[in-house]
C-alpha cells in the first residue's frame, strides 16, 4: 500500500536559518504529492503540490520538488520566520486512493 | 478558503455517553472525510463517504458510526464514549477521490 515516511522531529532553528523538511513515499503508479500545514490551533492548510515528476511547488517562500527516481518531496525554505512555527504533514494519493499522511513534524523558529 | 464548518469546537462530555459531531460543508464536494488526530499518530481516517448515503470504513472505525443523510453534511458518532476517543477531529472535503482535501478547523473532544 501506500505510506509516507517524514524525517523525525522536532525541528528548532533561528530565524533567516535555511529549512529542509526530508519526506519520501511508497506508492504504485505516479502518485500526486502535498505538503500540508497546520498553524496553532487550526486545521490542516494546503501548502503546496506537485502531480508529476519532476513538478516543482511552491507557496509562501517554501518549494517542494516530486523526486521519482528517489521517491522523494522534501520541503524547503530559504529563510524562515517566527511565523512558520507550525506542523507539517507530507501527503499523497494515489491513482484511486485517498491522501495518506506522514506523521508530521513540528517547526519551532526562534527570534 | 474552503466552506467547511464544524460543530460543536469544543465538547466534553462523560464516559459512556453518545455524542455526535456535525460537518457541514458549502462547496458541493462529492467526498467527505473524518480524521482524528492525536500526538505521536499523526492523522488517522476514521471513516469517509464517496456520496449521499455512501461510507466506507477508514483504519481505526471501531467505536464510530457515520451518515451522510445531504451532500452537504456528515456526522461523526460516538455511541458510547470512551476515554479513548478522547482527541481533536477534524472533517475534509474533496472533489475526487485522488486529489487534494481541505480541512475544516477541528473539534477537541474531551471524554471525561
Amino acid at each position: 500500500g501506500n505510506s509516507v515516511t517524514q524525517m523525525e522531529g522536532p525541528v528548532t532553528l533561528s530565524e533567516e536559518a535555511f529549512l529542509t523538511i526530508n519526506c519520501t513515499y511508497t506508492a504504485t503508479g505516479y502518485p500526486s504529492l502535498f505538503w500540508y500545514v497546520q498553524y496553532p490551533g487550526e486545521g490542516l492548510q494546503l501548502l503546496l503540490k506537485a502531480t508529476k515528476a519532476d513538478d516543482k511547488g511552491s507557496n509562501k517562500g517554501f518549494e517542494a520538488t516530486y523526486r521519482k527516481e528517489t521517491t522523494s518531496f522534501h520541503l524547503e525554505k530559504g529563510s524562515v520566520q517566527v511565523s512558520d512555527s507550525a506542523v507539517y504533514f507530507c501527503a499523497l494519493t494515489g491513482a484511486n486512493s485517498k491522501l495518506t499522511f506522514g506523521k508530521g513534524i513540528t517547526l519551532s523558529v526562534r527570534p | 478558503d474552503a466552506g467547511i464548518t464544524q460543530s460543536p469546537r469544543h465538547k466534553v462530555t462523560e464516559t459512556g455517553t453518545p455524542v455526535t459531531l456535525r460537518c457541514h460543508q458549502t462547496e458541493n464536494h462529492r467526498y467527505m472525510y473524518w480524521y482524528r488526530q492525536d500526538p505521536g499518530h499523526g492523522l488517522r481516517l476514521i471513516h469517509y463517504s464517496y456520496g449521499v448515503k455512501d461510507t466506507d470504513k477508514g483504519e481505526v472505525s471501531d467505536g464510530y458510526s457515520v451518515s451522510r443523510s445531504k451532500t452537504e453534511d456528515f456526522l461523526l458518532t460516538l455511541e458510547s464514549a470512551t476515554s479513548s476517543q478522547t482527541s481533536v477531529y477534524f472533517c475534509a472535503i474533496s472533489e475526487l477521490i485522488n486529489t487534494e482535501a481541505f480541512f475544516g478547523q477541528g473539534t477537541r473532544l474531551t471524554v471525561v
